[in-house]
């Protein structure tokens, strides 16, 4: 089982549509979560960190938490097409001192 | 401006000659690392440093090595380049020492013939 899931995708949704992006991690020491966004031959950029569960907002950006059945998630309320990237979700363990990624969710919003 | 500077952008190479992509940060940052992202599997931690000195590896640091002489440089060197590291590297850096929300560098697009 790896550490960080996320479905491949391609998730596509129409603009001004809501966008859910989901995430799960195995190991039940996970302290803090991360939600990056990739564009296509760029570097990833943070957008989103939780630490504690519940729901976190910034913006159009809405981060959820949920340790108890270890799953994180990202909703993007209404999508524009210049939000069409990867999408990585990324976990660090507690005390430990690197984060680890999954392999990203592909958004698509259709204009 | 800040921000983190890798180099070379785009490199190819042929098994066995050794190479060295240099990575820099103008933050002050104590905490620097690189990866590598191939399709399907996402990024993937090489080696990490917390400071100057302090160096540890990732979950795929086979065939590489680094080192932090200073605090603002972690250049990673491929001794002998084999196919299986073309891949798309990253430079990294955060402040404190637990590597939490990460600065990456542009990236250097590595093949290995």
């Amino acid at each position: 089982q790896k550490e960080v899931e996320q479905n491949s995708g391609p998730l596509s949704v129409p603009e001004g549509a809501i966008a859910s992006l989901n995430c799960t991690y195995s190991d039940r020491g996970s302290q803090s979560f991360f939600w990056y966004r990739q564009y296509s031959g760029k570097s990833p950029e943070l957008i989103m960190s939780i630490y504690s569960n519940g729901d976190k907002e910034d913006g159009r950006f809405t981060a959820q938490l949920n340790k108890a059945s270890q799953y994180v998630s990202l909703l993007i309320r209404d999508s524009q097409p210049s939000d069409s990237a990867t999408y990585l979700c990324a976990v660090r363990i507690f005390g430990g001192f690197k984060t680890i990624f999954g392999a990203g969710t592909r958004l698509f919003v259709k204009a | 401006e800040a921000q983190v500077t890798q180099n070379p952008r785009y490199l190819i190479t042929v098994t066995g000659k050794k190479l060295t992509v240099t990575c820099s940060q103008n933050m002050n940052h104590e905490y620097m690392s690189w990866y590598r992202q191939d399709p399907g599997l996402g990024l993937r931690q090489i080696y990490y440093s917390m400071n100057v000195e302090v160096t540890d590896k990732g979950d795929v640091p086979e065939g590489y090595k680094v080192s932090r002489k200073e605090k603002r440089n972690f250049p990673l060197i491929l001794e002998s380049p084999s196919p299986n590291q073309t891949s798309l590297y990253f430079c990294a850096s955060s402040r404190g020492v637990t590597g939490e929300k990460l600065f990456f560098g542009s990236g250097t697009q590595l093949s290995v013939l």
